[in-house]
């Protein structure tokens, strides 16, 4: 069974701290994306992966960073929270296919709160 | 860049009637296009997808149909069933990414 996970499912912040969300996919694929979802705005890509090393900004990576050093593991990085920052983080894999393809595969979610 | 429109936003209905969900695009370049459930505590997962060659695409309950040239696309959900109680997400492809709607909430009331 496909799975993509997340490091956690709740998390809670203090402004000006630099916080890791980390997400493993076990399904060797190529592409992996970072999501945040907030109520009345669904889900806007932040920053996405099509090989290790490898990383291209989305729609809003502002206030964002991302690492990827293996193809399984992606990470988001904030590097100093903000409350704005606050939302449900969704991390998600997808095989390399080019235009007109490809089933995303998503994780539970982080829920980020900073206080 | 390509833009996805989705409504409504919340959708109330009775259990065993039928839920229709209307979205638009605007790359007419685009040309896959997935559908995806969100249950509560879980990712959004894909139910059904159709691609620009067909029109209309069905499995068991649940059809996508497909206007390319009016660029929108519907999901069409028969017999609703509590179960089906979720956010729905279109979504349109544009280069390796997909772009979502904004979602919407669907109630099926007893």
């Amino acid at each position: 069974d496909v799975k993509v996970t997340q490091s956690s499912r709740y998390l809670v912040k203090r402004t000006g701290e630099k916080v890791f969300l980390e997400c493993v996919q076990d399904m060797d694929h190529e592409n992996m994306f970072w999501y945040r979802q907030d109520p009345g705005l669904g889900l806007r890509l932040i920053y996405f992966s099509y090989d290790v090393k490898m990383k291209e900004k989305g729609d809003i990576p502002e206030g964002y960073s991302v690492s990827r050093e293996k193809k399984e593991r992606f990470s988001l990085i904030l590097e100093s929270a903000s409350t704005n920052q606050t939302s449900m983080y969704l991390c998600a894999s997808s095989f390399k296919g080019g235009r007109g393809y490809n089933e995303q595969f998503f994780g539970p979610g982080t829920r980020l709160t900073v206080l | 860049g390509e833009n996805v429109e989705q409504h409504p936003s919340t959708l109330s209905v009775q259990e065993g009637d039928s839920a229709v969900i209307k979205c638009t695009y605007s790359d007419s370049a685009s040309n896959y296009f997935p559908w995806y459930k969100q249950e509560l505590g879980k990712g959004p997962q894909l139910i059904i997808d159709i691609r620009s060659n067909v029109g209309e695409k069905k499995d068991q309950r649940i059809a996508v149909t497909l206007n390319k040239t009016a660029k929108h696309f519907s999901l069409h959900i028969t017999e609703t069933q509590p179960e089906d109680s979720a956010v729905y997400f279109c979504a349109a492809d544009r280069d390796d990414k997909i772009i979502f709607g904004k979602g919407t909430r669907l109630h099926i009331l007893p």
